[in-house]
């Protein structure tokens, strides 16, 4: 594998479900994100670990629970999520504390909550 | 604060012909500024960035940009386009930062490009 990878592609849940979503870099980058891209509206950058710190998390609701065991895996733990939390998660990664720090992104998580 | 608009959300344009795509931003300090290109069913890809420098700067797949300070803008623009352009762009800026990190990327709304026969 290469590159950022994700899984699941899609996941379909229920209200009253639990689900994790799972991030895995191939790049030997030291930081990791989470976004939210929903129709119509700017990609949403939900949390930001460096070094296995999160150093951003930007008002997302405790529904939803990053955790970043090791530098090259990040994932999102979701419970009790709403209809509009329905869009697509997509994680990315980079080498903080570089001039050139290009994020580079998975191909994202089409999430559905019923 | 930083903010990024995109003028036009859709973009039709028939094969071979030209291209801009327009990206305006707004910012309190020196900003790096990208485009990003999003595929169908698929994440991110940069296309270029522009960090310091020339302000004409040249990506992948022929597309380039231009930074203009004065206007606060960072154009894309492609002399032809193919079939194959046909995907979603998406401006970002980031704010320059001590030591170069620039983690917090804003994005714009995003263009659609369609590319017709």
């Amino acid at each position: 594998e290469t590159g950022v990878t994700q899984t699941p592609r899609h996941l379909v849940m229920g209200m009253t479900n639990k689900k994790s979503l799972k991030c895995e870099q191939h790049l030997g980058h030291n930081a990791m994100y989470w976004y939210k891209q929903s129709a119509k509206k700017p990609l949403e950058l939900m949390f930001v670990y460096s070094l296995e710190e999160r150093v951003e998390n930007n008002s997302v609701p405790s529904r939803f629970s990053p955790e970043c065991p090791n530098s090259s895996h990040l994932f999102l733990h979701l419970h009790t999520l709403q209809p509009e939390d329905s869009a697509l998660y997509l994680c990315a990664s980079s080498l903080q504390g570089h001039r050139d720090d290009e994020q580079f992104f998975g191909p994202g998580t089409r999430l559905t909550v019923l | 604060a930083q903010s990024v608009t995109q003028l036009d959300s859709q973009v039709p344009v028939f094969e071979e012909a030209p291209v801009e795509l327009r990206c305006n931003y707004s910012s309190s300090v020196s900003v790096y500024l990208f485009w990003y290109v999003q595929y169908p069913n698929q994440g991110l890809q940069l296309l270029l960035k522009y960090l310091s420098g020339s302000t004409l700067v040249k990506g992948i797949n022929g597309f380039e940009a231009e930074f203009n300070k004065s206007q606060t803008s960072f154009h894309l623009r492609k002399p032809s386009v193919h079939i194959s352009d046909t995907a979603e762009y998406f401006c970002a800026v980031s704010d320059h930062r001590s030591g170069g990190s620039n983690y917090k990327l804003t994005f714009g709304k995003g263009t659609l490009l369609t590319v017709n026969p």
